[in-house]
């Protein structure tokens, strides 16, 4: 049974970089099959998703947090990682780390199948 | 703003049957696999749907997915009340290379 954990701080500063890591249980993060992705939900809002990273350590991000958010990955301990960076109060929302189907044909993704349980994360100094 | 467009709301009795649309463009649900989450407070976003209208196992086919042009139809026969809860919309938008989502839509049993 694959199993995703968010940890990390659940308060940061303004200004400050937001720093989370999602640790995979019961799967590779190198099989090949998935991207690893970052989504979060906003107090009252819908879900936005952050971006996604392959094992090899290629990414995609949203346009809009592109300027501040890098994902990394470790296959050694089996975990990728989130960084949001210059970060607001436009920021606190819960974060959830998620496994995305690749495409075989296209290397699109085509949905986000294992989610993490998502960890609140606050803004505030 | 989002770029796939649900209603934000939709209320059945519980045994009936329930339809939530998610409309796109060419970019996006026209061109690309959509998948449907259902998502409870404070628990996990659970998928659905896959390939437009694939389910994973374990879930029930009272859950159905179609798609038609650039518009996406999630299907839930049967209500029960434990069905109560957010559902979202989600596909690859190939303009803009990027994941996006529906705005959600609050499924009320009465």
């Amino acid at each position: 049974q694959v199993q995703l954990q968010e940890s990390g701080p659940g308060l940061v500063k303004p200004s400050q970089t937001l720093s989370l890591t999602c640790t995979v249980s019961g799967a590779s993060i190198s099989g090949g099959r998935y991207y690893w992705s970052w989504i979060r939900q906003h107090p009252g809002k819908g879900l936005e998703w952050i971006g996604y990273i392959y094992y090899s350590g290629s990414t995609s991000y949203n346009p809009s947090l592109k300027s501040r958010v890098t994902i990394s990955v470790d296959t050694s301990k089996n975990q990728f990682s989130l960084k949001l960076s210059s970060v607001t109060a436009a920021d606190t929302a819960v974060y959830y780390c998620a496994r995305v189907i690749r495409g075989i044909i296209t290397p699109n993704p085509y949905g986000m199948d294992v989610w993490g349980q998502g960890t609140t994360v606050t803004v505030s100094s | 703003q989002s770029v796939l467009t649900q209603p934000p709301s939709v209320s059945a009795a519980p045994g009936q049957k329930v339809s939530i649309t998610c409309s796109g463009s060419s970019s996006n649900i026209g061109n690309n696999y959509i998948s449907w989450y259902q998502h409870l407070p404070g628990i996990a976003p659970k998928l659905l749907i896959y390939d437009n209208n694939k389910r994973p196992s374990g879930i029930p086919d009272r859950f159905s997915g179609s798609k038609s042009g650039t518009s996406a139809t999630l299907g839930i026969t049967g209500l029960q009340t434990g069905d109560e809860a957010d559902y979202y919309c989600g596909t690859w938008d190939s303009s803009v290379n990027a994941w996006v989502f529906g705005g959600g839509t609050k499924l009320t049993v009465l």
